[in-house]
């Protein structure tokens, strides 16, 4: 079965630009009828969409976060990446990577999440 | 964006009560609404899907119903296991959105 873990810096400073990957086992990132997203979720609230990346590479991004968000892949690696710029305290939060069906857009699984702290 | 709006955000129940959560669409989404369950320091879990499409592995207890703009999760029975927080997601317009969550608490 797809595990998706997502790793990168716990910590990162304002102004800085916050990295994180997501690995995915059990399955490719190219194959299947899906996508890959992240979502992320500040401390006690609920959920944010992030982006999506495509199998065929496309990204779509939240309005609210497009000018500073990107998403890439390393397709021989079986990763995805979500880089976010210029980042403050508000961007401190849990990002969590998940598995998007393609047609009907529900996450699953997800990857256990990793709590990334902007403060200096 | 779609606005979704869970009721209520807290609840108290026992096991063995009969919960519903209800979440609600600021315009119709046919069914493309699923509910996720997220416990403490975990990631949300998919239990429902398309409205009222229970994921695989996901006991019989919890059921969804509703399209449009209303939808409900129940929990005929509930079990230690199921004090959680829920929420719900629409997946009809970019961009998904989530509901606010809903506490389940004994």
């Amino acid at each position: 079965q797809v595990q998706l873990q997502e790793s990168g810096p716990g910590l990162v400073q304002p102004s800085q630009t916050l990295s994180l990957t997501c690995t995915v086992s059990g399955g490719s990132i190219n194959s299947g009828p899906y996508h890959w997203t992240w979502i992320r979720q500040h401390p006690g609230k609920g959920l944010e969409w992030i982006g999506y990346i495509y199998n065929s590479g496309s990204t779509y991004y939240n309005s609210s976060l497009k000018s500073r968000v990107s998403i890439s892949r390393d397709t021989s690696n079986n990763q995805f990446s979500l880089k976010l710029r210029s980042v403050t305290a508000a961007d401190t939060a849990v990002y969590y990577c998940a598995r998007v069906f393609k047609t009907t857009n529900w996450f699953d699984p997800w990857g256990q999440g990793t709590l990334v702290s902007v403060s200096s | 964006d779609i606005q979704m709006t869970q009721s209520p955000s807290s609840v108290s129940a026992s096991v063995g009560d009969r919960v519903t959560i209800t979440c609600r669409a600021s315009q119709g989404i046919s069914s493309w609404l699923a509910w996720y369950q997220q416990k403490p320091g975990k990631a949300p879990k998919l239990l429902i899907y398309a409205a009222s499409s229970l994921q695989s592995g996901v006991p019989s207890r919890f059921s969804g119903s509703g399209s449009g703009t209303d939808f409900t999760l129940t929990i005929s029975s509930l079990q230690p296991e199921d004090f959680a927080t829920y929420y719900c997601q629409q997946a009809n317009s970019f961009p998904p959105t989530f509901g606010q969550g809903t506490k389940l608490e004994i």
